[in-house]
């Protein structure tokens, strides 16, 4: 069985200064894992996805994300925050032998301060 | 291309009627998934459509049911609404299962159960 655990519920920083949102995963299989950025009233839109190939992953908006297999984690990283930031971000695990189930974490609210 | 279209935007229900909500796939898509997203949480897979045949279903009562039309949109139905159904639903899009490709998420339909 998957599962995803986001560590943190709610998240606030700075402009300018670094974010980390961290996620831990649980899979029976080699999982594919995503990051998807939630804004307010609007879809939900892909940041970047780990299938297998490099462990650091590059998405859009400057956000970057590691797999780390023997920690289970698949932390996002930004190395400084922009007000457009502002947002509800969820990692996201899915089976490879899925016929794509898609399973979300419960989500982190991320606060961007002046 | 207009993406990942779903309809409609907003609805409002009594406990025990029954609501038809409705989705458009991303050209050249056709799988669609349903997640229901309720307020605070992250989405939950209700169920995934392909070639008009359910391939894949997660934990939700019969009382949700589905349907792919030949042209590949989508309509999920729930009978006998609770004021627990209240919540988001999110339509996603993909191609074929096993392609690896991501799933691209419409606006959802904000459904309000009183």
């Amino acid at each position: 069985a998957q599962s995803v655990t986001q560590l943190d519920s709610h998240v606030s920083v700075s402009e300018g200064t670094p974010v980390l949102l961290r996620c831990n995963y649980s899979s029976s299989y080699s999982p594919s894992l995503f990051w998807y950025v939630q804004h307010p009233n609007k879809g939900l839109q892909l940041l970047l996805k780990y299938t297998s190939a490099a462990t650091l992953v590059k998405g859009i908006n400057g956000f970057e994300a590691e797999f780390k297999k023997s920690e289970t984690s698949f932390h996002l990283t930004k190395p400084s925050a922009h007000m457009s930031d502002a947002a509800e971000y969820f990692c996201v695990v899915r089976e490879t032998d899925s016929w794509g189930k898609l399973q979300f974490g419960a989500g982190t609210q991320v606060v961007v301060t002046p | 291309d207009a993406g990942v279209t779903q309809s409609p935007t907003h609805l409002i229900k009594t406990r025990g009627q029954q609501v038809t909500l409705r989705c458009s796939p991303k050209s050249g898509h056709d799988t669609v998934s349903w997640y229901q997203q309720a307020l605070g949480q992250g989405p939950q897979f209700i169920f995934q459509y392909y070639e008009e045949e359910e391939r894949q279903r997660g934990n939700f009562p019969d009382r949700f049911s589905g349907h792919q039309f030949p042209n590949y949109s989508s309509e999920l139905n729930v009978n006998a609404l609770l004021l627990g159904d209240s919540a988001l639903y999110l339509c996603a899009s993909s191609p074929p299962p096993g392609s690896g490709a991501e799933q691209f998420f419409g606006p959802g339909t904000r459904l309000t159960v009183l």
